[in-house]
């Protein structure tokens, strides 16, 4: 089945430092990939998306890139905030109705 | 705009308690979900409904009822909760295909079962 592999955190970071997440995906056909921020206390919210090879997906100065070729989605962003921290959810769809996520990667921003 | 809507915030409970978790959207969406979130295990779908009359089994759906009352609310009950049960619960919605259209995700219910 589909699956999303995602790095172990908590990534620790200064303020104004380039952050990368990978994110790998195990999935039959073409899915969709999305990468969802979750800030203390909250629900989680869609970050960015990506539905076909080789999009690119940002916001808010975050992006990330659909590889096919190493079934990837990294996520980056080149001058992280103390307000970045969160915790941060790779998924994807592969079918009609539901999203697999990863596990979650912690990013801890200190000024 | 209150979006996706959980009720209550927090619940405690005893082994062999039941409950239910309520859930409601003000965005006229047409599919709901119910996930739960574990330390070290990510988000786990319990069950959705894609629409209005339908729901499905999610990847951990064991020991857990729903039931979608009409388009705006989609209930989780536990009829006979257990240890294994506590966990944070989200509740989230979606306009359509979630390939095409965000979750909507509301702030949780943390449920403890002693």
């Amino acid at each position: 089945g589909d699956s999303v592999t995602q790095m172990e955190g908590p990534v620790t970071l200064s303020e104004e430092a380039c952050l990368t997440i990978n994110c790998t995906y195990t999935a039959t056909g073409y899915p969709s990939l999305f990468w969802y921020v979750q800030y203390p206390g909250e629900g989680l919210q869609l970050l960015l998306k990506a539905t076909k090879a080789d999009d690119k997906g940002s916001n808010k100065g975050f992006e990330a890139t659909y590889r096919k070729e190493t079934t990837s989605f990294h996520l980056e962003k080149g001058s992280v905030q103390v307000s970045d921290s969160a915790v941060y959810f790779c998924a994807l769809s592969g079918g009609y109705s539901t999203l697999t996520f990863g596990k979650g990667t912690m990013l801890l921003v200190s000024p | 705009n209150a979006g996706v809507t959980q009720t209550p915030k927090f619940q405690v409970l005893k082994t062999g308690q039941s409950m239910t978790l309520q859930c409601a959207q003000d965005m006229n969406h047409n599919s709901m979900y119910w996930y739960r979130q574990d330390p070290g295990m990510g988000l786990r779908l319990i069950y959705y409904s894609a629409s209005e009359g339908t729901t499905d089994k999610g990847e951990v759906p064991n020991g857990y009822n729903v039931s979608r009352l009409n388009k705006r609310e989609f209930s989780l009950r536990l009829e006979s909760a257990a240890p294994s049960q506590t966990s944070v619960y989200f509740c989230a919605s979606s306009e359509r295909r979630v390939d095409n259209s965000p979750l909507h995700f509301g702030n949780g219910t943390r449920l403890t079962v002693t």
